[in-house]
């Protein structure tokens, strides 16, 4: 049972390219989410998706594109990597929206923009 | 958003002790849900125990048990007979009752020393 796995956990770029973190979940959890983890800030949720081809921004959405053409990938794409997108990246799903649904995490994916 | 705030960067307990990690939040609903992760130098984000805003009793999971005061919006972590493997970053976390997303606290990190 893999879970819920990202791909890479490592990641160096340079500043304008164009990278794109993976998530897949063997769940067929219904909800999946983004956050990254900054120092000092704890998590932060960029985007979610209800469903296939449903999808909504979170609190941090500005230079992040996803995408949901299956359940179980969620991909997070940054259009033009800046400094600023320097931050480890964590995928969640959960079965429901309902608070009493855990969410389960990756492994995160470290993300250095240079 | 909602505001969670960990007013504890860091704490340190002795093998065997007590602790107890500080979290307060800000809100205006009367139904939501709060949580306890710990995040281990793994980066994976493991939950440790929810709470319920609607009951009353407060949750405990093993050596792991809330003090949740709604009045006050206060959620401290009591965690007895502290283990090596305790140590890690301890994140609050609170989400609406028709919410799909957390919001983390900062973090507080708990070092555990022999």
């Amino acid at each position: 049972d893999a879970g819920i796995t990202q791909s890479p956990r490592y990641k160096i770029t340079e500043t304008g390219r164009q990278v794109t973190l993976m998530c897949h979940q063997t769940w067929s959890h219904s909800y999946m989410f983004w956050y990254r983890q900054d120092l000092g800030h704890g998590l932060r949720l960029i985007y979610y998706s209800a469903a296939a081809d449903i999808t909504d921004k979170g609190e941090v959405p500005d230079g992040y594109v996803v995408s949901r053409s299956k359940t179980e990938n969620f991909p997070l794409t940054l259009e033009s990597a800046t400094r600023s997108q320097t931050s480890v990246y964590f995928c969640a799903s959960s079965e429901r929206a309902s608070a009493y649904n855990e969410q389960f995490f990756g492994p995160g994916t470290r993300l250095t923009v240079l | 958003a909602q505001t969670v705030t960990q007013s504890q960067p860091e704490m340190s307990v002795q093998e065997a002790e007590t602790v107890t990690l500080s979290c307060t939040y800000d809100t205006s609903e009367s139904d939501y849900y709060l949580f306890w992760y710990k995040q281990p130098p793994s980066r994976q984000m493991i939950l440790v125990i929810r709470q319920e805003a609607y009951k009353q009793q407060n949750a405990t999971e093993n050596r792991f048990s809330v003090n949740f005061q709604k009045a006050a919006k206060s959620f401290s972590l009591k965690i007895s007979d502290s283990q090596l493997g305790d140590a890690a970053m301890y994140f609050c976390a609170y989400r609406e009752d028709s919410g799909y997303a957390l919001n983390f606290g900062k973090g507080t990190s708990l070092l555990v020393t022999p």
